[in-house]
């Protein structure tokens, strides 16, 4: 089942923040962030595992609450270069790729 | 590290011709590669895993005679869409993880073939 990302879309002005929220009705084992450029492979962010886990740097975070059906992700003070599609995906079992959200539409204006 | 090459990275190709996609991973061994794919505007979805070695394991709704995985070696798995057709035009991407619990280990994707058939 796809993991549900909201909001779709989001136009910031540089300097502003954003959260990006990614949420599963099943607990997840683990929760993956990516960013997608236009035309470009998505780059790996980060991964989440543990309830409760917060994780990334000061401008980019994300956290996993205590349930593991809900992961966020941060970022702070944005640059143009945060602009792209945000995925969450989520880990399957054993040896299966990800499912991933619909994405989030992120645009940085100056 | 963690380099993973896609080739070629756009084709085009009469309807009828069947295409082969490489991917590479380049400084680390593969066991397991995954094959996404990708319409304009929306999200990444799983085609197929490749196991080095042995048959790949396909979604629901993809046809795997359509969709040929071979995974010859730990750094090689390719993708050969058969008789391609107008509505197979799209944005297919592949991944690797390196050895480990899947599930905690970041994907490295390629960069992508876009595939437009005419």
């Amino acid at each position: 089942q796809q993991p549900v990302q909201s909001p779709q879309a989001v136009i910031l002005r540089e300097g502003e923040d954003a959260v990006i929220n990614c949420s599963s009705s099943k607990a997840l084992y683990s929760v993956h962030w990516y960013r997608q450029k236009h035309g470009e492979a998505p780059v790996f962010l980060m991964i989440l595992l543990k309830g409760g886990e917060q994780k990334g740097h000061e401008k980019i975070s994300a956290s996993f609450n205590e349930k593991k059906q809900q992961s966020s992700l941060y970022l702070t003070a944005s640059q143009l270069s945060y602009s792209g599609t945000y995925f969450c995906g989520k880990g399957g079992g054993g040896a299966d790729g990800l499912t991933f959200g619909k994405g989030t539409h992120l645009i940085i204006q100056p | 590290g963690a380099v993973v090459s896609q080739h070629p990275s756009w084709v085009i190709c009469k309807s009828g011709t069947s295409v082969k996609i490489e991917c590479r991973s380049l400084d680390f061994q593969a066991t397991t590669m995954f094959w996404y794919r990708q319409f304009p505007k929306q999200s990444l979805m799983l085609m197929a895993t490749s196991n080095e070695g042995s048959k790949a394991t396909y979604e629901q709704g993809v046809e795997k005679d359509k969709f040929l995985i071979n995974h010859a070696s730990l750094t090689l798995s390719t993708l050969t869409v058969t008789s391609a057709h107008p509505e197979d035009s799209s944005f297919y991407i592949c991944s690797a993880s390196g050895t480990g619990d899947l599930r905690n280990q970041p994907q490295h994707f390629g960069d992508g073939t876009r595939l437009s058939i005419l």
